[in-house]
């Protein structure tokens, strides 16, 4: 079965840290960039990084930029998101999201079901 | 910064046609922006409806068409259904790798 699962999510004091995964299987992984997506309670999508299938390419949303840390390891069919200096505004569900690119579209065609994270003291 | 708009609620009742609209704060919605627009129902990951402006994922009802309509991306449901009350996102590509979802339309059947 074509299916995302993350992990990783749990409650966390402002300022720790948190990583979290996102295991891919049923595709070939290394063959897809891959994205997280991020929801906070009774808010709208947030999209938050993205990074290349061969990690060449990473991008982050202005809001995590230089606290998020996006990676993947493609032997393992998982995608990561490093969270450091966590805010109590990155409480969210998080998604990983699989890119579908083609000649003349681009979109988000997979998503996991998400992991919560909760940034609170 | 950039803001996606999109209408925060709407109502449709059933059998009805409701467009759902995204725009940009300064400037005009363009196939290059890749619009797609998603689904999602409380509790439950977004469902991929419409890419690439105006195609259909797999499994969508032909109900659901998107386009361009002046300077925004659309999303129409022709023939509204109960199980459509959901909430509509629409993201857009903005260059340089960075993707910006919409605030999402609360979508009400009734």
């Amino acid at each position: 079965e074509v299916q995302l699962v993350e992990s990783g999510g749990g409650l966390v004091k402002p300022g720790g840290s948190l990583r979290l995964s996102c295991a891919a299987s049923g595709f070939t992984f290394s063959s897809y960039s891959m994205n997280w997506v991020r929801q906070a309670p009774g808010k709208g999508l947030e999209w938050v990084s993205s990074i290349s299938s061969s990690s060449s390419y990473i991008y982050y949303a202005d809001s995590v930029k230089g606290r998020f840390t996006i990676s993947r390891d493609n032997a393992k069919n998982s995608l990561y998101l490093q969270m450091n200096s966590l805010r109590a505004e990155d409480t969210a569900v998080y998604y990983c999201a699989r890119d579908r690119v083609g000649a003349d579209y681009w979109y988000f065609d997979l998503w996991g079901r998400g992991t919560l994270v909760t940034v609170s003291s | 910064q950039t803001v996606v708009t999109q209408e925060p609620s709407f109502s449709v009742s059933p059998g009805g046609t409701v467009t759902l609209t995204c725009g940009l704060s300064s400037g005009s919605v363009s196939t290059s922006y890749y619009p797609s627009w998603y689904q999602q129902t409380p509790g439950q990951a977004p469902r991929t409806l419409i890419y690439s402006t105006n195609t259909r994922s797999s499994g969508v009802p032909d109900r659901f068409s998107g386009s361009i309509l002046g300077n925004k991306a659309a999303l129409t449901i022709t023939g509204a259904q109960a199980d459509d009350e959901s909430a509509y996102y629409c993201v857009l590509y903005m260059g340089s790798g960075i993707w910006v979802f919409g605030g999402g339309t609360k979508l009400t059947v009734l």
